[in-house]
């Protein structure tokens, strides 16, 4: 099975503290994909990426980076936390070529106070 | 870009009764409609998926069915359980590029 592992499962940082998230996959997928989730409004995309080196924003990329040096971690940041990004945060990989949509990590749930 | 709505956003059924949750996507360019179910507390995970030139696909209690023509595919679960209760989103995309998805649906079952 794919295994798709995110560094921490809950994180607690203060306003304007730059923070990061690490995910890492074990079957050389070439996608990656950083989700927030937050009740009501379902998964959004942030970023993407389809390559080392690669990216390319979501839909909701304002006060975020990413960054993709390996082919199996993509870092999501934070540059400067604010309160509105508590919130729940996926990281998803999938393969360029395939049919088999995307697996999951566990999820890291961010509050910022 | 791609736009997937799904309906009804909650749905409430009693256990063994069948349930229905539908969306609409916008790009007819799109040729892969998964589904995902996450339970409380878990990551969703990937239950069933169906390409654009497939009409209908079963995995036991679970079905999916799409309509090109109208754009909107819908998931059906029949004789439902309690551990069918969970939120479900579905979702498109061209094979290979970035997932958009719907919603989510809350579906409980009552025993």
């Amino acid at each position: 099975d794919v295994k798709v592992t995110q560094s921490s499962r809950y994180l607690v940082k203060r306003t304007g503290e730059k923070v990061f998230l690490e995910c890492v996959q074990d079957m050389d997928h070439e996608n990656m994909f950083w989700y927030r989730q937050d009740p009501g409004l379902g998964l959004r995309l942030i970023y993407f990426s389809y390559d080392v080196k690669m990216k390319e924003k979501g839909d909701i990329p304002e006060g975020y980076s990413v960054s993709r040096e390996k082919k199996e971690r993509f870092s999501l940041i934070l540059e400067s936390a604010s309160t509105n990004q508590t919130s729940m945060y996926l990281c998803a990989s999938g393969a360029f070529t395939g049919s088999y949509g995307y697996t999951f990590g566990s999820g890291t749930r961010l509050t910022v106070v | 870009g791609e736009n997937v709505e799904q309906h009804p956003s909650t749905l409430s059924v009693q256990e063994g009764d069948s349930a229905v949750i539908k969306c609409t996507y916008s790009d007819s360019a799109s040729n892969y409609f998964p589904w995902y179910k996450q339970e409380l507390g878990k990551r969703p995970q990937l239950i069933i998926d169906i390409r654009s030139n497939v009409g209908e696909k079963k995995d036991q209690r679970i079905a999916v069915t799409l309509n090109k023509t109208a754009k909107h595919f819908s998931l059906h679960i029949t004789e439902t359980q309690p551990e069918d209760s969970a939120v479900y989103f579905c979702a498109a995309n061209l094979v290979g590029n970035k997932l958009t998805f719907g919603g989510g649906t809350r579906v409980l079952v009552k025993p």
